[in-house]
């Protein structure tokens, strides 16, 4: 079963508009959750994490938002760069003495100039 | 340079055929981990390891080994691959646990005829 799930596998966006990509999740257990970025040929690089404490988390441009009765996360990108396109993969961890971290599928961002 | 190195880069070998891929971090990272990425399934943790001589199982451990003999090394061991584990296969550390940012690997892409 996915526990973690990104349903949207692709998103095009105008370069300066908003992108905002979704991820779903469906175990409670889940504390800690984080967003990859990852461009072809190279690994995946650390965007931005939030702790289940809060329900915001802010870096420059991305935000992501945390929703926990919802089950639901989202990354914000404003505003959106051509240098955005990526696959993004959002991931999640039950904490405490778990270090399994699981990945949802992905979702490739396009970003046209 | 911090960095996560990984070696072959590129293999292709056949069915039976014991490999090791080489992990190295240059960080002092205690935690360590491989996962394989697929079309259509993302990126799935194989094995972690919370420090040296501590190693547990990811979600898709069948057919792999690992070994966390010093710090900076985590080689990823297949005695017998399968054309089943044709992927793409990238190593990652951080700090401690997975509430630091984890850095990754360029990756292998191993073929398996």
């Amino acid at each position: 079963d996915q526990q973690v799930k990104q349903n949207s596998p692709s998103l095009s966006v105008q370069e300066g508009r908003i992108s905002i990509l979704n991820c779903d999740y469906t175990n409670s257990m889940f504390d800690y959750f984080l967003w990859y970025k990852k461009y072809p040929a190279e690994g995946p690089t650390f965007l931005i994490s939030i702790s289940s404490i809060k329900d915001k988390n802010e870096d420059g441009r991305f935000t992501v938002f945390l929703n926990k009765s919802a089950k639901h996360l989202s990354l914000h990108i404003v505003p959106s760069q051509p240098g955005d396109s990526a696959v993004y993969f959002c991931a999640a961890s039950a904490g405490g003495s778990n270090y399994k971290l699981t990945f949802g599928k992905g979702t490739l961002l396009t970003v046209n100039p | 340079e911090a960095q996560v190195t990984q070696n072959p880069r590129y293999l292709i070998t056949v069915t039976g055929k014991k490999l090791t891929v080489t992990c190295s971090q240059n960080m002092n990272h205690e935690y360590m981990s491989w996962y394989r990425q697929d079309p259509g399934l993302g990126l799935r943790q194989i094995y972690y390891s919370m420090n040296v001589e501590v190693t547990d199982k990811g979600d898709v451990p069948e057919g792999y080994k690992v070994s966390r003999k010093e710090k900076r090394n985590f080689p990823l061991i297949l005695e017998s691959p399968s054309p089943n584990q044709t992927s793409l296969y990238f190593c990652a550390s951080s700090k401690t646990g997975i509430s630091y940012e984890q850095y990754f690997g360029p990756g292998t892409r191993l073929t398996v005829t």
